[in-house]
C-alpha cells in the first residue's frame, strides 16, 4: 500500500530564516505530486504541483518554491521566510492516470516568529 | 467563486447515521463530486467519489440526485472518531489538467455521546 511521509511535524522559524520541508512517497511510482497550504481557519491553497521529475508547475506567486529531484520526493523551500508564510503545510498525491484521487500527508505545522 | 455550498456546522448522535448535505448546482458533466475529511490538526483524509451513480465504499455512502445538483454523504453509524470537518468538492474529469482541489469551509461535523 501506499504511504505518504512529511517532516518535520511541526518547526518553529524566524522571519527572515530559510525554509526545507520534504514530503516523500512509498509504494507508487510516477505520482502527481502537491504542496497545500492552510492558514489558520481557512481552506486549503494549492502552491505548487508536480507531474514528474524536475517539473514544477506553480499556482500562486510567493515567497516559496518546490523542487522534485527524485521521483517520490518533494521538497517545499524558501530562501527568506516571511510572517505570512506561517500555516500548516500539506503535502498529497496522487496516481496522475484517469481519474484521480489525492492523498494527503500528516502536515507540517509552520511558525514563524 | 464557490463550486459547492454546506452547511456550517451540524450534529449527530453517536451510532447514528449522519447525513451531510451538499449543492452543487452549477457542476456541470464532466465533473466529479469528493468528499474528503480532516480531523483536527491531521491531513485531509479521502472519503469517497462518484459522478452520477451513487457510491458506497467501507466509509461511507455518497447519494448523488438525478440531475447532479445536489449530493448526500451518509455515515451509517457515526463514532465519536467522525467528528472533523467533511468537504464537499466539485473537480473536473481526468481529461482536464486542473489539478487543483478547492476547498471550501466544509461542514464542521460533532458526534456526541
Amino acid at each position: 500500500s501506499q504511504t505518504i511521509h512529511q517532516w518535520p511535524a511541526t518547526l518553529v522559524q524566524p522571519v527572515g530564516s530559510p525554509l526545507s520541508l520534504e514530503c516523500t512517497v512509498e509504494g507508487t511510482s510516477n505520482p502527481n505530486l502537491y504542496w497545500y497550504r492552510q492558514a489558520a481557519g481557512r481552506g486549503l491553497q494549492l502552491l505548487f504541483y508536480s507531474v514528474g521529475i524536475g517539473q514544477i508547475s506553480s499556482e500562486v506567486p510567493q515567497n516559496l518554491s518546490a523542487s522534485r529531484p527524485q521521483d517520490r520526493q518533494f521538497i517545499l523551500s524558501s530562501k527568506k521566510l516571511l510572517l505570512s508564510d506561517s500555516g500548516f503545510y500539506l503535502c498529497a498525491w496522487g496516481t496522475g492516470r484517469g481519474q484521480e484521487t489525492q492523498y494527503f500527508g500528516p502536515g507540517t505545522r509552520l511558525l514563524v516568529l | 467563486d464557490a463550486k459547492t455550498t454546506q452547511p456550517t456546522s451540524m450534529d449527530c448522535a453517536e451510532g447514528r447515521a449522519a447525513n451531510l448535505p451538499c449543492n452543487h448546482s452549477t457542476i456541470s458533466g464532466n465533473e466529479y463530486v469528493y468528499w474528503y475529511r480532516q480531523i483536527h490538526s491531521q491531513g485531509p483524509q479521502y472519503i469517497i467519489h462518484g459522478l452520477k451513480n451513487n457510491e458506497t465504499n467501507e466509509m461511507a455512502s455518497l447519494i448523488i440526485t438525478e440531475d447532479r445538483k445536489s449530493s448526500t454523504l451518509i455515515l451509517p453509524h457515526a463514532t465519536l472518531r467522525d467528528t472533523a470537518v467533511y468537504y464537499c468538492i466539485v473537480r473536473p474529469g481526468f481529461l482536464s489538467n486542473d489539478y487543483k482541489l478547492s476547498f471550501g469551509a466544509g461542514t464542521t461535523v460533532t458526534v456526541r455521546a
